[in-house]
């Protein structure tokens, strides 16, 4: 089976503008989850998405949203972008998002705001 | 709200020697899962060990043991046999059983380095 993949890998925008990223689970995976990497916050998980719907949201303002499409492949959108929004930015699938599964990480998406 | 804390930033250890990473939680709930995942220059966040908080037998996965102290909210994770390619970030995670059981609240990390 493919792993989690994101893109793109990398990605420059300007202050003010908005992004896309793009996550696609493993085969099978309905459940997606987002989390932020930042060297001065750590991981600090964003929102969770399981069969096309919001599941769960972490503590981050409402620039930051997401949606999930019927093919279980989700995007996440960034508005209004900060300087302080650079980050790694990345998904992990499980397989129904109960309790025992394991989440699998795709290889992040790094952002860079100028 | 959960926190999870570690308190070694760096470590570094010969290799084929063994080292202990240590992680420490707060919590309020008695049943949750806690994980080990390592994070190598790829950034892609592997899944090493876990731990099921109403298991009292500490997890072990080859070379990876953790010893799960419930009580004390403690759950270290020890490499027996340090290899070069054991080099990486290592987060620990907390996980709810309640709502919001897909969210992993991670600590700070620590970085690993082996020596040759």
């Amino acid at each position: 089976k493919a792993g989690v993949t994101q893109t793109p890998r990398y990605l420059i925008k300007t202050r003010g503008q908005q992004v896309t990223l793009s996550c696609s689970p493993i085969s099978g995976h309905r459940s997606v989850s987002w989390y932020q990497q930042t060297p001065g916050q750590g991981l600090q998980f964003l929102f969770e998405y399981f069969s096309e719907t919001q599941r769960n949201k972490g503590n981050f303002p409402g620039r930051f949203s997401g949606r999930q499409f019927s093919n279980s492949r989700s995007e996440m959108n960034v508005s209004t972008l900060e300087l302080g929004d650079s980050a790694l930015y990345l998904c992990a699938s499980s397989e129904t998002g109960a309790l025992n599964t394991e989440a699998f990480f795709g290889q992040g998406t790094r952002l860079t705001v100028v | 709200a959960q926190t999870v804390t570690q308190s070694q930033p760096e470590m570094s250890v010969q290799e084929a020697e063994t080292v202990t990473l240590s992680c420490t939680y707060d919590t309020s709930e008695s049943d949750y899962y806690l994980f080990w995942y390592k994070q190598p220059p790829s950034r892609q966040m592997i899944l090493v060990i876990r731990q099921e908080a109403y298991k009292q037998q500490n997890a072990t996965e080859n070379r990876f043991s953790v010893n799960f102290q419930k009580a004390a909210k403690s759950f270290s994770l020890k490499i027996s046999d340090s290899q070069l390619g054991d080099a990486a970030m290592y987060f620990c995670a907390y996980r709810s059983l309640g709502q919001g059981a897909q969210k992993l609240v991670f600590g700070q990390g620590t970085r690993l380095t082996i020596n040759p």
